[in-house]
């Protein structure tokens, strides 16, 4: 079955400093791929997406491109702010049938000043 | 209303207690889904309704859990006789139509928070 798989957190950066987060996903055919973010004490929010090979989904200075030869969909950002604490999620849904999404297990970014 | 609701946003109950949980989807969103984010599991899809009627409801984990959705709108989860394990926090989503080869947007709720004693 398809599945997705996130580096562990949690990732701890200052201010300023440049974020990866890494995620490989395994599915038949080609997916869409998500970026999903939670806020302390809030709801998931989408936060980007690419529907087809070498898509960048890109916002709020977060990117992620999707790479078919690699099954990877890393997110990354030049600069990050106390505010982007939070947990991530990588997710994919297949484009065929409904679009039930299969997430992976997030990880924590804690940023500090 | 502008985005998913859900109630309870809290619900603590007792072992053995049945409980509901509500969703009420974005207007005009045909496609309402249920998932559950628990500490030890992650993020699990659990029922997936078109309409009124649920095609998907492979992720229900005992026959204990039940849902269903009227009018093409409100949805409602029922957990019966409630263990300890069930005690996460349970997310609604919904997106605006199926098909067309390309997958939707979800749009999710706050979420229920269930604690079961």
């Amino acid at each position: 079955g398809d599945s997705v798989t996130q580096m562990e957190g949690p990732v701890t950066l200052s201010e300023e400093a440049f974020l990866t987060i890494n995620c490989t996903y395994t599915a038949t055919g080609y997916p869409s791929l998500f970026w999903y973010v939670q806020y302390p004490g809030e709801g998931l929010q989408l936060l980007l997406k690419a529907t087809k090979a070498d898509d960048k989904g890109s916002n709020k200075g977060f990117e992620a491109t999707y790479r078919k030869e690699t099954t990877s969909f890393h997110l990354e950002k030049g600069s990050v702010q106390v505010s982007d604490s939070a947990v991530y999620f990588c997710a994919l849904s297949p484009n065929s049938g409904y679009s039930t999404l299969t997430f992976g297990k997030g990880t924590m970014l804690l940023v500090s000043p | 209303g502008a985005g998913v609701s859900q109630s309870p946003s809290n619900k603590v109950t007792e072992k053995g207690k049945d409980v509901e949980l509500r969703c009420d989807p974005i207007s005009g969103h045909t496609a309402l889904y249920w998932y559950r984010q628990s500490l030890g599991q992650g993020l699990e899809f659990l029922i997936y309704f078109q309409g009124n009627s649920a095609p998907d409801k492979s992720g229900l984990p005992s026959d204990r859990f039940s849902a269903e959705r009227t009018g093409g709108s409100v949805s409602t989860l029922t957990i019966q006789r409630t263990q300890q394990e069930d005690s996460a926090v349970y997310l609604c989503a919904s997106t605006l139509k199926i098909g067309g080869g390309m997958s939707d947007t979800q749009y999710f709720g706050p979420g229920t928070r269930l604690t079961v004693l």
